[in-house]
């Protein structure tokens, strides 16, 4: 079965701290595509970044790095100098690599960020 | 703005009732979603339709049913509503099948009382 864990509820942080949200995977799957989402205030859902399985590579993103270990079944999400515009709530998401169609989301990580 | 549309944003009904909730997704997007979130079971997928034919399904009851129209448009359909219906249902949309890059409306909130 697959399953995403988001272990930490939420987290706060003053602005210009570093903060690493956690993801921890679960499947069967030998390949498999990772996602990252960012529900904002607002409601609706926003795409960050999609990862495949074959491919282990950080990604960096202006202030935004992602660090996928296949070994530990992670794929952390680090905010870099953080801004009050960052608060929200971020999923992590889970897909077979075949059928990328249907998401599989954690519980989600709520991040304030204070002025 | 993703693009996408849904309507009603918020809808306040009772127990027993039935209501359609609307989706237009994003010009040329022939792929649409739908997802619940709840507190108690967070973001589930629910049904997905690519150009009018159900693609996927997932964690979606008997008494909820969706379609797609020729111009794409897709409506959610929820009846004899319960307590634990009460939720943000998300349209989302998707140019192509299998991208998982999706544009999420900002979704429709539903009360049952």
């Amino acid at each position: 079965a697959q399953k995403v864990t988001q272990a930490q509820t939420e987290i706060s942080v003053v602005e210009k701290e570093d903060v690493t949200l956690d993801c921890v995977y679960e499947t069967r799957d030998t390949t498999y595509y990772l996602f990252w989402y960012k529900q904002p205030p607002s409601g609706e859902l926003v795409f960050l970044i999609r990862r495949n399985s074959f491919d282990e590579q950080n990604e960096i993103s202006g202030r935004y790095s992602w660090n996928f270990q296949k070994s530990t079944s992670s794929f952390n999400f680090t905010i870099t100098a953080s801004q009050v515009v960052d608060s929200a709530v971020y999923f992590c998401a889970l897909s077979a690599y075949i059928n990328t169609d249907k998401l599989i989301f954690g519980t989600g990580t709520r991040l304030q960020v204070f002025p | 703005d993703s693009g996408v549309t849904q309507t009603p944003k918020h809808l306040i009904t009772a127990t027993g009732q039935r209501v359609t909730l609307r989706c237009s997704p994003r010009s040329g997007d022939l792929s649409v979603y739908w997802y619940q979130q709840s507190l108690d079971q967070g973001l589930q997928f629910l049904i997905q339709y690519y150009n009018g034919e159900e693609r996927a399904k997932g964690n979606i009851l008997e008494r909820f049913s969706a379609q797609q129209f020729p111009d794409l448009h897709s409506e959610l359909n929820l009846s004899s509503l319960e307590l634990g219906d009460s939720a943000l249902y998300f349209c989302a949309s998707s140019v192509t099948r299998g991208t998982g890059e999706l544009f999420f409306g900002e979704g429709s909130r539903l009360t049952v009382l």
